[in-house]
């Protein structure tokens, strides 16, 4: 199992570009989120996932977008990068059964950097 | 709403002293409580977790116990090693939702 993979590990974009962060996990799990980190901040949960076609909002999801049309894929959208978006962002995914209920295994992490 | 609040850091100590990192929470209903540890450079790993009032958690030498009376869940480790320096956070699910807590800095020096 390659658990939960994430691309690009680092991107710098410039004030206004877009793009898509990538994440899939293998590991048949129906929950999946985002959160950024921010230093000295800890993480926020920007958009998670009940499952496929199943997406609602958490803290902070303003200025990103995000779609879940596969169990394994659950891609982040920023449209408009703004220098506040300079962060870490982790993607992570947990099931609801099992004898790992609730435990949340993440991606290594995508550092980007908006000039 | 749902929050997280932990000791801040950073915290430096000698191997094989005595760790403590507070957290108490703030929550509706009744939520599962964690510690995920994250190394430099990498994603969030689960150390432990607890899910109803009065279980311990536990693994490799760290304990937490939820304490509804409190409302804490604070990490403890008898003897620390310079293998256990690392970012620590405390987090809470309640609903789909999970929160997580500043986290606290440790560096164990030999």
């Amino acid at each position: 199992n390659a658990g939960v993979t994430q691309t690009p590990k680092f991107r710098i974009l410039k004030i206004g570009q877009s793009m898509t962060l990538q994440c899939a996990q293998d590991m048949n799990h129906n929950y999946m989120y985002w959160y950024r980190q921010d230093p000295g901040m800890g993480l926020k949960l920007i958009y998670y996932s009940v499952g496929a076609g199943i997406t609602d909002k958490g803290e902070v999801p303003n200025g990103y977008n995000v779609s879940r049309s596969t169990t394994e894929d659950f891609p982040l959208r920023l449209e408009l990068a703004a220098p506040s978006q300079t962060s870490v962002y982790f993607c992570a995914s947990t099931s609801r059964t099992g004898p790992s209920t609730d435990t949340q295994y993440f991606g290594p992490g995508t550092r980007l950097t908006v000039l | 709403g749902d929050s997280v609040t932990q000791m801040e850091g950073p915290v430096t100590l000698s191997e094989e002293a005595f760790l403590t990192i507070n957290c108490t929470y703030t929550a509706t209903g009744y939520p599962s409580l964690f510690w995920y540890v994250q190394y430099p450079g990498e994603g969030l790993q689960l150390l432990l977790k607890a899910t109803k009032a009065d279980d311990k958690g536990s693994n490799k030498g760290f304990e937490a116990t939820y304490r509804k009376e409190t409302t804490s869940f604070h990490l403890e480790k008898g003897s620390v090693q310079v293998s256990d320096s690392a970012v620590y956070f405390c987090a809470l699910k309640t609903g789909n939702q999970f929160y997580f807590g500043t986290g606290t800095s440790l560096t164990v020096i030999p």
